[in-house]
C-alpha cells in the first residue's frame, strides 16, 4: 500500500535556528514528491517539485532533497514568519499525502 | 500570477441537502482535481478529472459525489446528499499538460454540515 510518513509531527525552533523536516515514502510508480506549506484555515501552497533521487531544489530559507526512500525540508535561519504546517506529497497519478509537520518559530 | 479560486469558502447546509462547489482552475491546465481535509487530519484524494471524465476516484468518492465541467472555465463538485461526516475542507487544484505536473491548489471551501 502507498504510504507517506511525515516526521516529527511538530517542531519548535527558535529563531535562526536551522533544523529538517522528514518525509519518508513507500510507493510504486513515483511520478514526482511535492513540498507545500499550508497555513491555517487555507489551501496547500506549492514549495517543490524533486522527481529522482539525489535532485535537490532551493528557495529563499528552505532546501528540499530526495532520495530512493525519503525527502528532507531543511530550514535555514527560520524566521517567525516561516510557522507552517509543512506537508509531502508524493504523486502516482493522484497526491497522497503525509498528516504535516507543524513547525513554530519564536523569535 | 495565476490561481486556482474556489466558492464559496464557507457553506454550511443541512444534513440531506445537496451541496455544489465551484472552483476555476488556471487557465490552460488540462487536469483537475478534488481533495478534502478532515480537521485535524490529511489531505485525501477524492477524484481527478482529465478530458471531460474521471480519470480517478478514490473509496470516498461515492455514489453521493459527482464532478463536472460545465464550461471551459468552472469545476463543480457535487454532493447529493450531505451527511454530518462531509464537514471538510474541499481543495480544488489543478495541473498542467502532464499527469507529473505540479498540482495547484485553491482556498478551499470549508462544508459544514448539521
Amino acid at each position: 500500500e502507498d504510504q507517506v510518513t511525515q516526521s516529527p509531527e511538530a517542531l519548535r525552533l527558535q529563531e535562526g535556528e536551522s533544523s529538517s523536516l522528514n518525509c519518508s515514502y513507500t510507493v510504486s510508480g513515483l511520478r514526482g514528491l511535492f513540498w507545500y506549506r499550508q497555513d491555517p484555515g487555507k489551501g496547500p501552497e506549492f514549495l517543490f517539485t524533486l522527481y529522482s533521487a539525489g535532485e535537490e531544489k532551493e528557495k529563499e530559507r528552505l532546501k528540499a532533497t530526495l532520495t530512493k526512500k525519503e525527502s528532507f525540508l531543511h530550514i535555514t535561519a527560520p524566521k517567525p514568519e516561516d510557522s507552517a504546517t509543512y506537508l509531502c506529497a508524493v504523486n502516482t497519478g493522484k497526491l497522497i499525502f503525509g498528516q504535516g509537520t507543524t513547525l513554530q518559530v519564536k523569535p | 500570477e495565476p490561481e486556482v479560486t474556489q466558492t464559496p469558502s464557507h457553506q454550511v447546509t443541512q444534513m440531506g441537502q445537496e451541496v455544489i462547489l465551484r472552483c476555476v482552475p488556471i487557465s490552460n491546465h488540462l487536469y483537475f482535481y478534488w481533495y478534502r481535509q478532515i480537521l485535524g487530519q490529511k489531505v485525501e484524494f477524492l477524484v481527478s478529472f482529465y478530458n471531460n471524465e474521471i480519470s480517478e476516484k478514490s473509496e470516498i468518492f461515492d455514489d453521493q459525489f459527482s464532478v463536472e465541467r460545465p464550461d471551459g472555465s468552472n469545476f463543480t463538485l457535487k454532493i447529493r446528499s450531505t451527511k454530518l461526516e462531509d464537514s471538510a475542507m474541499y481543495f480544488c487544484a489543478s495541473s498542467g499538460e502532464f499527469r507529473g505536473e505540479t498540482q495547484y491548489f485553491g482556498p478551499g471551501t470549508r462544508l459544514l454540515v448539521l
